[in-house]
């Protein structure tokens, strides 16, 4: 099945800088490409995401890439507020097993 | 949020004892999941419906039973709740396979003591 690896685990930068969240997927038919904010006691909510015959998206300050011949796509924040303390999980959906496989999560903390 | 429901939101049970878990939508998705949330582990899948009656296995269904008599409802179901069972459940549904998207329901919160 489809592994998806997550990294770095723990992430801590200053008010203002900006963020980058790392994963890698295995499965080269994988062509659906989410990202989860989880708030602390709260639910996982999508983020922004990107599909395969896309490389790269914005929404105001986050952005993704992909890097579909590396299998590995990337979260960018810029200009961090506290408020985006959180723990991110990137995601790969594989159309062939008709679900999607989750990273192990990266917990971000915004120092103000 | 999506209109997702998870009944009870917080339960305390016993080793052995029977514990089912139930997920509610009103959005009408054909695409519904249960995933458990621990700490190192991120969101593992346990099973998910592709339909009324139409369930799968996930990478950690062991110890575990689903079913679907409605598109509304997802029931999980553990037979025997043991403490590696203790975790927080989530539910999740999607409109469509290619689409992707998943929406969770506030997740519950289970201890198995």
């Amino acid at each position: 099945g489809e592994n998806v690896e997550q990294h770095p685990s723990t992430l801590s930068v200053q008010e203002g800088d900006s963020a980058v969240i790392k994963c890698t997927y295995s499965d080269s038919a994988s062509n659906y490409f989410p990202w989860y904010k989880q708030e602390l006691g709260k639910r996982p909510q999508l983020i922004i995401d990107i599909r395969s015959n896309v490389g790269e998206k914005k929404d105001q300050r986050i952005a993704v890439t992909l890097n579909k011949t590396a299998k590995h796509f990337s979260l960018h924040i810029t200009e961090t507020q506290p408020e985006d303390s959180a723990v991110y999980f990137c995601a790969s959906y594989s159309g062939g097993y008709q679900k999607v496989t989750f990273g192990t999560g990266t917990k971000l903390q915004v120092i103000p | 949020d999506a209109g997702i429901t998870q009944s009870p939101r917080h339960k305390v049970t016993e080793t052995g004892t029977p514990v089912t878990l139930r997920c509610h939508q009103t959005e009408n998705h054909r695409y519904m999941y249960w995933y458990r949330q621990d700490p190192g582990h991120g969101l593992r899948l346990i099973h998910y419906s592709y339909g009324v009656k139409d369930t799968d296995k996930g990478e950690v269904s062991d110890g575990y039973s689903v079913s679907r008599s409605k598109t509304e409802d997802f029931l999980l179901t553990l037979e025997s709740a043991t403490s590696s069972q203790t975790s927080v459940y989530f539910c999740a549904i999607s409109e469509s396979v290619r689409e992707g998207t998943q929406y969770f329901g506030p997740g519950t919160r289970l201890l198995v003591l």
